[in-house]
């Protein structure tokens, strides 16, 4: 079965800083897609950025970018000029390309901008 | 505009009294799925539905069931609800089975039992 890691609970940034957010997972599949949900307090959970695993190209939305790394196994968010509207809780996920549809959460890191 | 929403927003229920959560959607998705998230944990798969075709999860409970009558709405029928289940339930969509379709989450219903 696999498995996601995010071994931050929490995190800070100052507004306008970069803040990196960790993530690694465990697979025996070699076909697969990682993705970074963002879900603010009390507020649904929306896609921020998602990854091919077949892709060597590292994933970018604005400001928002991924460092995939395949062989390590990791996956983790760049946000870059943090605002305060990034304030959330920020879930790493997993979903295999074949047979079951689910994805696979981390523990999630909650992200705190501080002013 | 809301795309997958959920009814209702907070629900109270009492130890052992059957309880229905509602999920709507508006993208004409195939696949419409119910996540399990406790307070300060990752969400967690009790099932979904691709059409009418519906998967459990091998570790759900008996207790939890769904139900989809038609493409655009999914319920979650719990039938006797104990206090370990409360928690943020979560309905989500997509497209179809291809990996590669995000999938599109409702604001949940926070379950509290008494």
């Amino acid at each position: 079965a696999q498995t996601v890691t995010q071994s931050q609970p929490e995190m800070s940034v100052q507004e306008a800083e970069t803040v990196t957010l960790s993530c690694t997972y465990d697979t025996s599949e070699s076909d697969y897609y990682l993705f970074w949900y963002k879900q603010p307090p009390s507020r649904q959970m929306i896609l921020v950025i998602r990854q091919e695993a077949y892709k060597q190209q590292n994933a970018t939305e604005n400001r928002f970018s991924v460092n995939f790394q395949k062989a390590a196994k990791s996956f983790s968010l760049k946000i870059s000029d943090s605002q305060l509207g990034d304030a959330a809780m920020y879930f790493c996920a997993y979903r295999s390309a074949w047979g079951a549809q689910k994805l696979v959460f981390g523990q999630g890191t909650r992200l705190t901008i501080n002013p | 505009d809301a795309m997958v929403i959920q009814n209702p927003r907070y629900q109270v229920t009492q130890f052992g009294k059957p309880v229905t959560l509602s999920c709507s959607q508006t993208l004409n998705h195939n696949v419409m799925y119910w996540y399990q998230q406790k307070s300060s944990q990752a969400p967690k798969l009790l099932f979904h539905y691709y059409d009418k075709d519906f998967n459990n999860e091998a570790d759900t409970p008996d207790n939890f069931q769904s139900r989809r009558p038609n493409t655009s709405f999914c319920f979650l029928d719990i039938r006797s609800p104990g206090l370990g289940d409360a928690a943020m339930y979560l309905c989500a969509t997509s497209l179809d089975t291809n990996s590669n379709q995000p999938q599109h989450f409702g604001d949940g219903t926070r379950l509290s039992i008494l």
